[in-house]
Formats: C-alpha cells, sequence, structure tokens
C-alpha cells in the first residue's frame, strides 16, 4: 500500500530536550516535504527537498533541521524545542512533474508534539 | 509575494443544500491549483490539480473550476459525509508549496 509513514504519532516533551520524527515514504518520490498546522494559520510549510542532498527552507524553517540520505527517509530534527514548536506536524511526498513541478501530494497522518 | 486566500472561513449547511467556496490567489505565472479535503486530525487527502483557466472537475458531488484569478469548490447536494476542511495550493513555481486556511464546512443531517 502506498503510504507517507510517520513517527512518533504523538509525543510530550520538555523544552531543549532533541527530538527527531522520522517520515518514511513507499512510493519512490523525489520531492518531500514537512508542514506545521496550528489553529487560524493552516498549514505553513518547514523545509522540503527535491531529492537525495537537496534541501531548502519552507516559510518557517527556524527551530527546525533537516536531512535527506535516502530518497525514501526525510527526518524532521528539533534540535532545542521550545513551546512555540507545539503543533501538529505533516509529512507530504510527490512525484515531480515534466514541468519541474509537485505532483498531488500524499501526506502522513500527523505528528502531534507538546513541548512542555 | 504569492497570497491564498479561501472564503468563506466556514460554512454551515442542511444535508442537500448545494453552495462554494472560493480560492482566490495572487500568483504571477499560475501553473495550476490543487484542491484538498482534511478531516479533523488527518493529513490532507488530494482531491483535484487544475492546470488552466476554463478547466473544470468532478469526483462524485465535488466540482472544482479555474480562472485566471480564483478557483471555486463546488458542492452538490451535499451529505454529512462532505464535512471536513478543505485547502486549496498554487501549484508552486518554486518547489514551495503555500496553503490557504483552508473552509471548514459542516453537512448538518
Amino acid at each position: 500500500e502506498a503510504q507517507v509513514t510517520q513517527n512518533p504519532r504523538y509525543l510530550i516533551t520538555v523544552t531543549g530536550k532533541k527530538l527527531t520524527v522520522t517520515c518514511s515514504q513507499n512510493m519512490n518520490h523525489e520531492y518531500m516535504s514537512w508542514y506545521r498546522q496550528d489553529p487560524g494559520l493552516g498549514l505553513r510549510q518547514i523545509y522540503y527537498s527535491m531529492n537525495v542532498e537537496v534541501t531548502d527552507k519552507g516559510d518557517v524553517p527556524e527551530g527546525y533541521k533537516v536531512s535527506r540520505k535516502e530518497k525514501r527517509n526525510f527526518p524532521l530534527i528539533l534540535e532545542s524545542p521550545s513551546p512555540n514548536q507545539t503543533s501538529l506536524y505533516f509529512c507530504a511526498s510527490s512525484l515531480l512533474t515534466l514541468a519541474g513541478t509537485t505532483g498531488e501530494l500524499f501526506f502522513g497522518e500527523g505528528s502531534r508534539l507538546t513541548v512542555l | 509575494e504569492d497570497q491564498v486566500t479561501q472564503s468563506p472561513e466556514a460554512l454551515r449547511l442542511q444535508e442537500g443544500e448545494s453552495s462554494s467556496l472560493n480560492c482566490s490567489y495572487t500568483v504571477s505565472g499560475l501553473r495550476g491549483l490543487f484542491w484538498y479535503r482534511q478531516d479533523p486530525g488527518k493529513g490532507p487527502e488530494f482531491l483535484f490539480t487544475l492546470y488552466s483557466a476554463g478547466e473544470e472537475k468532478e469526483k462524485e458531488r465535488l466540482k472544482a473550476t479555474l480562472t485566471k484569478k480564483e478557483s471555486f469548490l463546488h458542492i452538490t447536494a451535499p451529505k454529512p459525509e462532505d464535512s471536513a476542511t478543505y485547502l486549496c495550493a498554487p501549484v508552486p513555481n518554486d518547489y514551495k508549496l503555500s496553503f490557504g486556511a483552508g473552509t471548514t464546512v459542516t453537512v448538518r443531517a
């Protein structure tokens, strides 16, 4: 089954304790991306990757890191989490079209993170 | 800077009461538009991609249309299972995909 898998789905942590949210896709997609979703602010892009070792900032990258060492995986790293990073996080992937744009995005089920 | 605005923010409908949602954008060189549906606490689910002005696509009770400045998502004779938040996003020029804030639709039986 084609899917994007995120882990953990739920996490409560404390300020400053490094954490990683993993994302894996089984569709051989070139493009992967992370979003956070907050009430009233909608979905905001954190980072995206067009292929292995190619990443770039989205609209809200501060406080986050990513890496793309393998095509299927795109982990999101919070080196020193703060309470304002409490949010619902989504990973997504898609093929890149011949026109050089993203195709339809497939989203994971989300990871709800609380930073105390 | 590209901007995407969805209206209304919320829409409450009776079952069978058709309505439309709007997605307007200021995007230079629009390459297309995505529509997604999102259920509470879940990841968005792809509905449509529209690529050119005048294009229309349908799926069950949903029909999406596209002009040069805006897109509409028409819901015909909605059912309670159509309750969700509907999101739009222009197909990006530079891989940065920006979503509108969404329209939350509630359909009462």
